[in-house]
């Protein structure tokens, strides 16, 4: 059973650029969710969603960013003309939605805003 | 303020000794106290889960207890290597499945030293 998988690992862009951050889950779950984590700082939560529904959005700026977990494929984070205070780990995580809520991280994607 | 506090904020100890991290919490009523474990570069792993009725749960040589008269946790490592120079995070969430719910705290840096 393959873990929560993130593509790109890595990704540079320019400012005023979109970056797309891009989640699989583990098998078996509906559940997403996606933190960032600036340098040196601890993670914060942005973002809950599971298949076709923002369940909590609270964490989120108000402009630029975007995600959204459809009925098929990944989940999607997009980040709209980039700025560089951007630059920063994203990480998502996912759970089964039952239970106590164990989240299972992936490795993260680490954007760089030039 | 963070309603969840830790500390120290960094620590450095040598290899074989042992170790006691801290998180104080103003998070109350809760669901579920977690503890994770971030190397550097990855995705944080979790290491224990107590739900609010238990006080200590044990993971090889990681040992979590919870004391929700004081609202203090603590993560206790036996017999510290070299791998578990990691940042520690520890979680609290107010429901099971809503990450939107949950405060991080900002972690401990460990060292562990030859």
């Amino acid at each position: 059973n393959a873990g929560v998988m993130q593509n790109p690992r890595h990704l540079v862009r320019r400012r005023g650029q979109e970056a797309r951050l891009r989640c699989s889950p583990m098998k078996g779950h509906s559940h997403v969710y996606w933190y960032r984590q600036l340098p040196e700082e601890g993670l914060k939560f942005m973002v809950y969603l599971q298949k076709e529904n923002i369940i909590d959005e609270s964490g989120m700026p108000k402009e630029r960013f975007s995600a959204e977990f459809p009925k098929e494929g990944p989940s999607i984070l997009r980040i709209q003309q980039v700025v560089r205070g951007d630059s920063a780990a994203y990480f998502c995580a996912s759970s089964p939605g039952t239970g106590i809520g164990e989240q299972y991280f992936g490795p993260g994607t680490r954007l760089t805003v030039t | 303020k963070n309603q969840v506090e830790q500390s120290p904020q960094s620590l450095i100890i040598l290899e074989g000794k042992n170790c006691t991290l801290q998180c104080n919490y103003t998070v109350s009523p809760f669901s579920n106290l977690r503890w994770y474990k971030q190397d550097t570069g990855r995705g944080p792993v979790s290491l224990t889960i107590m739900t609010f009725s238990e006080n200590t749960k044990s993971n090889g040589r990681y040992t979590a207890t919870l004391d929700a008269d004081t609202k203090q946790s603590s993560l206790h490592i036996t017999a510290s290597q070299l791998s578990d120079s990691a940042s520690y995070i520890c979680v609290v969430s107010l429901e099971a499945t809503n990450a939107g719910k949950s405060t991080f705290g900002d972690g401990t840096t460990l060292t562990v030293k030859p």
